[in-house]
């Protein structure tokens, strides 16, 4: 069963740091990998699309990498600002018409 | 912009009524998922639909139960609300097709469900 995991949990950094957050996932067979924001209390925002095959995305001041055979992709934000506060989330899209799994999220404030 | 909707946004409700949450979208999506989601949880998929009159289980077992009569419309129905109903709901869409049969999923706000 795949099982991905994002450390940290929660994240506060001040206003324009540049900071890496991290989903790792437990079976490498994955097709793509999705990076979703989610403001409190609402749905999801898509942010990035990995495909199966692209090692990296970017969009704006955010970049996401992906790491097969490791397990792992980072989504890098430069410059944060207090409007980047939000929980970030990684989703691993297996092969196969398969379900989708999520990570628990990375909660992350940005400090003015 | 993703126009995906879900109403009520937020429903406090006593145990034993019967509710419906609803899900609709304009974008001509075939494919539509109902996630479940408790606070600093990760979301777990309950039900999708491939297209109309097709409607499938995820990997949460739910005592919800879903129909998909129409390709905007994608309601989920509980017959009986009781607390450990109490949750997050998000809907979601995505084209069909894509790579590996992926595309990628556009949601919705979300219900906030308080069963008492």
């Amino acid at each position: 069963k795949q099982e991905v995991t994002q450390i940290p949990a929660a994240l506060s950094v001040p206003e324009g740091e540049n900071l890496v957050l991290n989903c790792s996932f437990t079976d490498s067979a994955i097709y793509n990998l999705q990076w979703f924001r989610q403001d409190p209390g609402k749905g999801l925002t898509s942010l990035l699309l990995i495909q199966s095959s692209q090692r990296e995305q970017t969009s704006g001041r955010l970049n996401a990498s992906l790491d097969k055979s490791s397990g792992r992709s980072t989504l890098y934000i430069a410059a944060s600002q207090p409007g980047d506060s939000a929980t970030y989330l990684c989703a691993v899209v297996p092969g196969g018409y398969q379900k989708v799994t999520f990570g628990t999220g990375t909660k992350l404030q940005v400090i003015p | 912009e993703a126009d995906i909707y879900q109403t009520p946004r937020y429903l406090v409700i006593g145990t034993g009524k019967k509710i419906t949450l609803e899900c609709s979208q304009t974008m001509g999506h075939d494919k539509m998922y109902w996630y479940q989601q408790d606070p600093g949880m990760e979301l777990h998929l309950i039900h999708y639909s491939y297209g109309v009159n097709s409607t499938e289980k995820g990997d949460l077992s739910s005592e919800s139960t879903v129909s998909r009569i129409r390709t905007e419309h994608f309601p989920l129905t509980l017959e009986s609300a009781r607390p450990s109903h109490t949750s997050q709901y998000l809907c979601a869409s995505s084209e069909a097709g894509g790579q590996e049969g992926y595309n990628e999923q556009f949601f919705g706000p979300g219900t906030r469900l308080t069963v008492l």
